[in-house]
């Protein structure tokens, strides 16, 4: 079974600050996701990461994904308050599994982030 | 271009009730993929429906049913509400083509169920 886990689980962290969130999970997948979510909020997609080595960046946020080590970091540079939210990383095994897995993310337990002035 | 729309926003049921759950998925998209969220188990997938046809089912009893119909809309029915059947409902759409079903993901703002 596939687990997909994240750490920290709680990160309070200054207003200027640096902080990387990690995603580790058990299984070969090469596409991993990051969600944010306000609360009482849906969730708003931020990366899709396609194969190893893959970086993207948006804003102060950078994700990458490292295959070999079924590792995903997101890294926040320069921390503002309105990066305050909880981030999801998810793994999508579809095309490992013969198809079984069809529209099933199976998701890390989350993020917590406040970002403090 | 309208996104992912779920009805109602919030509702409170008792225990033993039953209640139904709509997503309208964005426009093209075939796939809808539903969830469930709680402080808890975090996010849980329930099922995936891709052309009317059910695809993809998670580890929940069988009080959770779903279905889709032509237009892609998907309902879900919970019967028999339990109290730990209180959580957010999310559904997911997507083009649900290719290797990769989920392409890319795009959720609704929620159902919050509360069952008293």
């Amino acid at each position: 079974e596939l687990k997909v886990e994240q750490n920290p689980l709680f990160l309070s962290m200054q207003e200027g600050k640096n902080y990387t969130i990690y995603c580790n999970y058990s299984t070969t997948s090469d596409r991993l996701y990051w969600y944010r979510q306000d609360p009482g909020k849906s969730l708003e997609s931020l990366f899709v990461l396609l194969s190893n080595g893959a970086v993207k960046q948006e804003g102060r946020l950078m994700a990458s994904l490292d295959t070999k080590a079924r590792l995903s970091t997101l890294h926040i540079t320069a921390a503002v308050h309105d990066l305050s939210a909880t981030y999801f990383c998810a793994v999508d095994i579809s095309p490992f599994t013969g198809g079984t897995s069809y529209g099933k993310l199976t998701f890390g337990q989350g993020t917590i982030l406040t970002v403090h002035p | 271009k309208a996104g992912v729309t779920q009805t109602p926003r919030y509702l409170i049921k008792t225990r033993g009730q039953q209640v139904t759950l709509s997503c309208s998925p964005i426009s093209g998209h075939r796939s809808v993929s539903w969830y469930q969220q709680t402080p808890g188990q975090g996010l849980q997938f329930l099922f995936e429906y891709f052309s009317e046809t059910q695809r993809n089912k998670g580890n929940f009893p069988g009080r959770f049913s779903g279905r889709q119909f032509s237009n892609s809309r998907s309902e879900m029915n919970v019967s028999t509400l339990e109290l730990g059947d209180s959580a957010l409902y999310l559904c997911a759409s997507s083009l649900g083509t290719g290797g990769y079903t989920n392409e890319k993901l795009f959720f609704g703002s929620g159902t919050q169920l509360s069952v008293l």
